[in-house]
C-alpha cells in the first residue's frame, strides 16, 4: 500500500527566502507525481506534474524535482512572496490510476 | 482546473437525509475521481469512474456511498441516511483519455458537506 508522508507539516518564513518542501513514498513504481496548492476552504490548484521518466519540472518561481528510486520529490520555491502561504500537497499516480495524497505542508510567508 | 465544475459548494443535510453531490468534469475528460477531506486529514481516494462504469472503488465506505458517471450529465456521488462523521469536503477531479496514471489531474472546488 503506497504511503506519502510531507516534511515538514508547517512552515513558516519571511519574505524573499528560498524554501524546500519534502515529499517520500514508499512505493517507487509511480507513473507521475503532482504538487498541488490548496489554500484555505478552497479547491486544490495543480502546479507541476512529474512524470516518472522525469527528473525536474519547473514552473515560474517553482521547481520540482523527483528520485523515483529513492521514493522523494521536493518542491523548491524561489523568493518566497505572502500570496505563496498555502497548503502545499503532494500527490503520486500509481498503477491503479488514483492519486495517493500526503497531509500536506502548511506554509506561511511573513511580510 | 477552473474546468471541473462541483455543486453545490456547500451542502448542510439532518442526520438521516440524503446528500447528491454533482460533478462536471472538463470538457473531454472521460475519467472522473472522487475524493474525500476529512477535517485536519489529507486527500483519501473513494472511487473511479468512466463513462458508466466503475472502475476502482475501493476507497468507497460499502454502506450508503454510491457514485454514478451517466452517458450523459454529470457524475453524482450520493450519500444515503447521513450521519455526522460523513462531514467533509468532496473534491472531484477528472483527467482526459488516458487517465491520472500519465495525465495531469484538474480538480473542481470542491463540495464541503455538513451534518447537523
Amino acid at each position: 500500500k503506497q504511503e506519502v508522508t510531507q516534511i515538514p507539516a508547517a512552515l513558516s518564513v519571511p519574505e524573499g527566502e528560498n524554501l524546500v518542501l519534502n515529499c517520500s513514498f514508499t512505493d517507487s513504481a509511480i507513473y507521475n507525481l503532482q504538487w498541488f496548492r490548496q489554500d484555505p476552504g478552497k479547491g486544490l490548484t495543480s502546479l507541476l506534474l512529474i512524470q516518472s521518466s522525469q527528473r525536474e519540472q519547473t514552473s515560474g518561481r517553482l521547481n520540482a524535482s523527483l528520485d523515483k528510486s529513492s521514493g522523494r520529490s521536493t518542491l523548491y520555491i524561489a523568493a518566497s512572496q505572502p500570496g505563496d502561504s498555502a497548503t502545499y500537497l503532494c500527490a503520486v499516480s500509481g498503477t491503479a490510476s488514483k492519486l495517493t495524497f500526503g497531509t500536506g505542508t502548511r506554509l506561511q510567508v511573513m511580510l | 482546473n477552473a474546468g471541473v465544475m462541483q455543486n453545490p459548494r456547500h451542502l448542510v443535510r439532518r442526520r438521516g437525509q440524503e446528500a447528491r453531490l454533482r460533478c462536471s468534469p472538463v470538457k473531454g475528460h472521460s475519467h472522473v475521481y472522487w475524493y474525500r477531506q476529512l477535517p485536519e486529514e489529507g486527500l483519501k481516494f473513494m472511487v473511479y469512474l468512466q463513462k458508466e462504469n466503475i472502475i476502482d472503488e475501493s476507497g468507497m465506505p460499502k454502506e450508503r456511498f454510491s457514485a454514478e458517471f451517466p452517458k450523459e450529465g454529470p457524475s453524482i456521488l450520493r450519500i444515503q441516511q447521513v450521519v455526522r462523521g460523513d462531514s467533509a469536503a468532496y473534491f472531484c477531479a477528472s483527467s482526459p483519455q488516458k487517465g491520472a496514471r500519465d495525465t495531469e489531474a484538474f480538480f473542481g472546488q470542491g463540495t464541503r458537506l455538513t451534518v447537523v
